[in-house]
């Protein structure tokens, strides 16, 4: 089945206390992207990648890292999560960039105390 | 399941009616256009997109129309059902980037 897969789904942290969010897709995707979504805000794109080894910044990269060294993960890393970080995350993948739809993951809901 | 969003604006039609959920989008060069729908706990899911060298495109039961002059989009979907049931959103492609502007997002309650 193709699909975006997030691990985990629900994640409860403290403030400063490193932590990863895992992305994989078993499409052969070229892009693949991070968003945040926040009540009354939408979506928003926080890194993407073109392709492996390449990624870019979104709208709201800050306090956020991301790497692409295989063509179907995709992690998000957060060195030192704040409360503001607080959110639900979703990783989405399609085809290539700028002309193709976007799969999005299930989501992973992140509290940082 | 998962709150995705506690002040969107609400549109409430009888299922069987025809429901328009409208969107303004940002850029006037912006040249991809996607319609997404959320069900509650679930991540978006693509529902239709239009290019700007069209003004309309038709799917099974969903209509985009694309208004350039105004920067305005638009998802109609016939003959509403319970199903239909859930937040919809908009999404511009800049021209020459990959990345993406998310509208904030229009809740569709359809009503027995």
């Amino acid at each position: 089945e193709a699909q975006v897969t997030q691990n985990p789904r629900y994640l409860i942290t403290v403030t400063g206390k490193k932590l990863t969010v895992t992305c994989s897709q078993n499409m052969n995707h070229e892009y693949m992207s991070w968003y945040r979504q926040d009540p009354g805000l939408g979506l928003r794109q926080i890194y993407y990648s073109m392709n492996v080894e390449v990624t870019d910044k979104g709208d709201v990269p800050e306090g956020y890292k991301v790497s692409r060294k295989e063509k179907r993960n995709f992690p998000l890393i957060l060195e030192s999560p704040s409360p503001n970080q607080t959110s639900l995350y979703f990783c989405a993948s399609s085809l290539d960039g700028g002309t193709y739809e976007q799969y999005f993951g299930p989501g992973t809901r992140l509290t940082v105390t | 399941g998962e709150n995705v969003g506690l002040h969107l604006p609400t549109l409430s039609v009888q299922e069987g009616d025809n429901s328009i959920i409208n969107c303004a989008y940002s850029n006037s060069a912006s040249d991809y256009f996607i319609w997404y729908k959320q069900e509650s706990g679930k991540g978006p899911q693509f529902i239709i997109d239009i290019r700007s060298n069209m003004d309309k495109r038709q799917g099974q039961r969903v209509t985009v129309l694309l208004n350039k002059t105004v920067k305005h989009l638009s998802l109609q979907i016939a003959a509403t059902q319970p199903g239909d049931s859930a937040v919809y959103f908009c999404a511009e492609n800049f021209p020459g980037t990959y990345k993406y502007i998310f509208g904030t997002g229009t809740r569709l309650k359809v009503l027995a």
